[in-house]
This record gives C-alpha cells, structure tokens and sequence, in this order.
C-alpha cells in the first residue's frame, strides 16, 4: 500500500531551527508538496519537490531524496505564527495527492 | 469572490436528511476536488474532476455524489446523511504546471 509518514508533533522554541521528516511510499512518483495549516483554516501551499536538493524560499527550505523516498521541511527562525501543523503529500503515477497525517508543530517563546 | 468559496461553513444535520455543499471558484482551474479531513488522518480524496462535465471517484467515495456542469462549480452531495460522515470538508482547485492545490476554507459538518 502507499503511504506517508511524518511525526505526529513537534516543539521547539521561537528564534530557533526545526526540521520536519517525511517519509513515503507510494506507487511511483511525481512530485513531494508541503503545506501549512493554521488550526481551523485550510491547508496554503509552501513548497514543491520533483527533483532531488534543496529548494529554499525565503525561511522556508524543502530537501528531497527520491532514491530514500525521504523529504524533509527547514524552517529557520522561528516565529511563533509558524505553530500550524505541516503536512507532506506525494503525487503518485497515477498523478493522484497520497497526504501525510501532519505534523503539529508547537512552538514556544 | 477572490479563490474558492465553500457553503456553508458550517451545519449540523441529523442522520437520514440530504445535504449539498456548495463550492464555487473563480480562477479558472479546470481540476477540482472534494476532500475530508479528520483528526488523526491525512486529507481523503472523495471525488475530483478534471475538467468540467467530467467527475471521478477518489478513496472515499461512498455516500457522496459530485456533479460538474460547469468550470467554476464543483457541488457535493450527501443523499443520506450518516453519522460517520460528521468531518471538515475541504473543496480544491489546481492549474498551475506543479498542480498545487488551492483550498477552500472548509464547510464543518456535523452529523447527529
């Protein structure tokens, strides 16, 4: 079967570095996404991967390694509006979104 | 209207009563989605369409219907409302060349 794995939770402390895992396998591959959700709101779109490095945008970085089947999300000095759960997607062959669970990051001052 | 509008954002039904949720966009993407989201799981695809006048079944499917008469409205129905269906409904857009996924704010939908 497919699947995404991502921790359930995180915390770390404002100013600081943070980096969130994800794992995957699924029935081939077509691009890794991250998106960021604020407790009752919708998922917003962060980042893209299709080919393996590190794609860096603004504090927000996203590293893939499609032979692993492993990405990872940086997010360097922390804000505390950056507490949201992030959650890691990957496009099948079939071009079909297989999502992770999340991952509910907590930051403290 | 500026993205994806959902309505409602939020109802609660009893079981047995049919139930549209309503999603309207205004960006001109030709895919469109219907997924629920429930604590502990990931995001579950119910129905997509790709292009307007076409729909297809995701994992979910059971329970729910989609039409897509249009490109820019893309209506869930519930035909018989079940407990097991009280979830936060997300309607999404893509057209971009990445295919991110533009959401909606959700519809929150209880079932008693």
């Amino acid at each position: 079967g497919q699947n995404i794995d991502q921790p359930t939770e995180m915390t770390a402390t404002e100013g600081a570095i943070v980096q969130i895992n994800c794992t995957y396998q699924t029935s081939g591959f077509n691009g890794l996404f991250w998106y960021q959700q604020h407790a009752g709101e919708a998922p917003t779109f962060l980042s893209y991967n299709v080919l393996d490095g590190l794609e860096e945008k603004g504090r927000f970085s996203s590293f893939l390694s499609r032979s692993k089947g492993y990405s990872y999300l940086l997010l360097k000095e922390l804000q505390m509006k950056d507490s949201a759960s992030y959650l890691c997607a990957v496009r099948d062959s079939n071009y079909q979104l297989i999502w992770g669970a999340g991952t509910k990051l907590i930051i403290k001052p | 209207i500026a993205g994806i509008t959902q309505a409602p954002t939020s109802q609660i039904l009893a079981a047995g009563r049919r139930m549209t949720l309503r999603c309207t966009q205004d960006m001109r993407h030709n895919a469109m989605y219907w997924y629920r989201q429930d604590l502990g799981l990931g995001l579950r695809l119910i129905h997509y369409s790709n292009t307007a006048g076409t729909t297809g079944k995701g994992e979910v499917p059971d329970g729910y219907s989609v039409s897509r008469a249009n490109t820019d409205d893309f209506p869930l129905t519930l035909a018989s409302a079940v407990p097991s269906q009280t979830s936060v409904y997300f309607c999404a857009s893509s057209g971009s060349s990445t295919g991110e996924l533009f959401f909606g704010e959700g519809s929150r939908l209880t079932v008693l």
